[in-house]
């Protein structure tokens, strides 16, 4: 299995409330990325990162901003938290841009 | 940006039975790839293609990039009940680009006793 931890699994948080979620890497992957994963809609790119503190926005970033300060770390921050991130949250590496993409386990976000 | 279509979303079959999946893009792609998500879990790599024409087996499952570029098959054969989850489709475009992977929206696989 790929070296990729979520944390945390699972959180429960109030609208308008920050919130941070973190991805951990042990295979020294150059891109990194964050989706999030809804019924009907299948995975939509949140961010993603090909370098350190080099990020970019995906198709749904309205909302969330990321960092990479570290190879190994990249951060997911909801500013104020709204019912509709209520998600699913994945990250995934590839060593190789449109390479392979190896997931996390998720975190699962409910915004009360 | 890109979209896959997936098709069908959801299959409802027999256990021991051969399972067909496929994915189609509106542009050409270098890569395609298929993972299978467990509930609770997420996405696992299943099968990576990379050539026009290419079939590639990874235990019952083979899959095919197309001939197009266009279009990736999965089949599974006689199914068995851990085959159950949702599959998901996976590609990058021509245009290239640090964005990643488009996905299709999978493709529900459930096996009636």
């Amino acid at each position: 299995d790929a070296g990729i931890t979520q944390s945390p699994r699972h959180k429960v948080t109030e609208t308008g409330t920050p919130v941070t979620l973190r991805c951990h890497q042990t295979e020294n992957h150059r891109y990194m990325y964050w989706y999030r994963q809804d019924p009907g809609h299948g995975l939509r790119l949140i961010h993603y990162s090909y370098g350190v503190k080099d990020t970019d926005k995906g198709e749904v970033s309205d909302g969330y901003s990321v960092s990479r300060s570290k190879t190994e770390d990249f951060l997911l921050t909801l500013e104020s938290a709204t019912s509709s991130q209520t998600s699913v949250y994945f990250c995934a590496i590839t060593g190789t841009q449109g390479g392979e993409a190896f997931f996390g386990q998720g975190t699962r976000l409910t915004v009360v | 940006g890109q979209q896959l279509n997936q098709s069908p979303q959801s299959m409802f079959i027999q256990e021991g039975e051969d399972v067909s999946m496929n994915c189609t893009s509106s542009s050409i792609f270098n890569t395609w790839l298929w993972y299978k998500q467990d509930p609770g879990e997420g996405p696992v790599l299943l099968i990576a293609l990379y050539k026009a024409g290419e079939l590639t087996s990874n235990g019952r499952l083979t899959a095919q990039f197309g001939i197009t570029r266009k279009d990736s098959f999965l089949n599974i054969s006689a199914s068995i009940p851990s085959d159950v989850g949702i599959y998901f489709c996976a590609g990058q475009d021509s245009g290239g680009g640090a964005d990643g992977l488009t996905f299709g929206k999978g493709t529900h696989l459930i096996i009636q006793p």
